[in-house]
C-alpha cells in the first residue's frame, strides 16, 4: 500500500527565512508527486507536481520541491517566506496506471506552516 | 471562471436527517471525487467517478453514497448522518485518460457539516 507521511504537524519561520516543508512517501513503482496549498476556508489549490525528469521542480507563488528518489522524499521549500504563506500544506502520492500502479492519489496529513513578522 | 461548486457551505443537522451536499463543475472533466477532512487524518477519499454512471468506494465509503447521473454534477448523500460523519467535505474533479495520473486537482471551496 503506498503512504505519504508528513512528518510535522507546524512549522514556524520567521518572514524573510528559508522555509522547508518535509513529506516523505512509500510507493511501488514510479510515483507522481503533488503539493497543495489550503488557505483558511478555502478548498485546497495545486502549487506544484513532480512527473518525471529534473527532480527540482519550480511552481507557483516561488515555492519548489526537490524529489530525491534515494530518500523518498519531496520536501517543499521557498528561500524567502512571507506572511502570506501560511497556511495548510498537503503533499500527495499517485502512482499511474502507466507504471503499474493502481492511479489512487493519496494525500499526507498536512502541515500547519505558520510565518511571522 | 473554472470552478467547482459545493453547496451547503455550512450545516448543521441531527442524527438520521438524509441530506445531500451538491457538487458541480464547469470545466467539463470526466473525473470527480469527494473526500473529507479531518484533523490529524489528512484528507480521505469517500467515492469517486471516473465518468457518467461510473463510481467506486474510496477509502472510507460508509455511511455515503453517490451518484453521477450528469457530467458535471456529483452529489455525495448522507441517508442516516451520525455524529462520526462531522467533517470537513471537499469535492474535487479532473481530466481523466491514459496520461491522467499527472491531471491536476480542482477542488470546491468545502462543506462543513455538523451532526448533533
Amino acid at each position: 500500500a503506498q503512504s505519504v507521511a508528513q512528518p510535522e504537524d507546524q512549522v514556524n519561520v520567521a518572514e524573510g527565512n528559508p522555509l522547508t516543508v518535509k513529506c516523505t512517501y512509500s510507493v511501488s513503482g514510479n510515483p507522481y508527486l503533488f503539493w497543495y496549498v489550503q488557505y483558511p476556508n478555502r478548498g485546497l489549490q495545486f502549487l506544484l507536481k513532480y512527473i518525471t525528469g529534473d527532480n527540482l521542480v519550480k511552481g507557483s507563488y516561488g515555492f519548489e520541491a526537490e524529489f530525491n528518489k534515494s530518500q523518498t522524499s519531496f520536501h517543499l521549500k521557498k528561500p524567502s517566506a512571507l506572511v502570506s504563506d501560511s497556511a495548510l500544506y498537503f503533499c500527495a502520492v499517485r502512482v499511474p496506471i502507466l507504471t503499474g500502479g493502481g492511479n489512487k492519489l493519496t494525500f499526507g496529513t498536512g502541515t500547519q506552516l505558520k510565518v511571522e513578522l | 471562471e473554472a470552478q467547482v461548486t459545493q453547496n451547503p457551505r455550512y450545516l448543521i443537522t441531527v442524527t438520521g436527517k438524509k441530506l445531500t451536499v451538491t457538487c458541480s463543475q464547469n470545466m467539463n472533466h470526466e473525473y470527480m471525487s469527494w473526500y473529507r477532512q479531518d484533523p490529524g487524518l489528512g484528507l480521505r477519499q469517500i467515492y469517486y467517478s471516473m465518468n457518467v454512471e461510473v463510481t467506486d468506494k474510496g477509502d472510507v465509503p460508509e455511511g455515503y453514497k453517490v451518484s453521477r447521473k450528469e457530467k458535471r454534477n456529483f452529489p455525495l448523500i448522507l441517508e442516516s448522518p451520525s455524529p462520526n460523519q462531522t467533517s470537513l467535505y471537499f469535492c474535487a474533479s479532473s481530466l481523466f485518460g491514459r496520461l491522467s495520473g499527472a491531471n491536476v486537482l480542482t477542488f470546491g471551496a468545502g462543506s462543513r457539516l455538523t451532526v448533533l
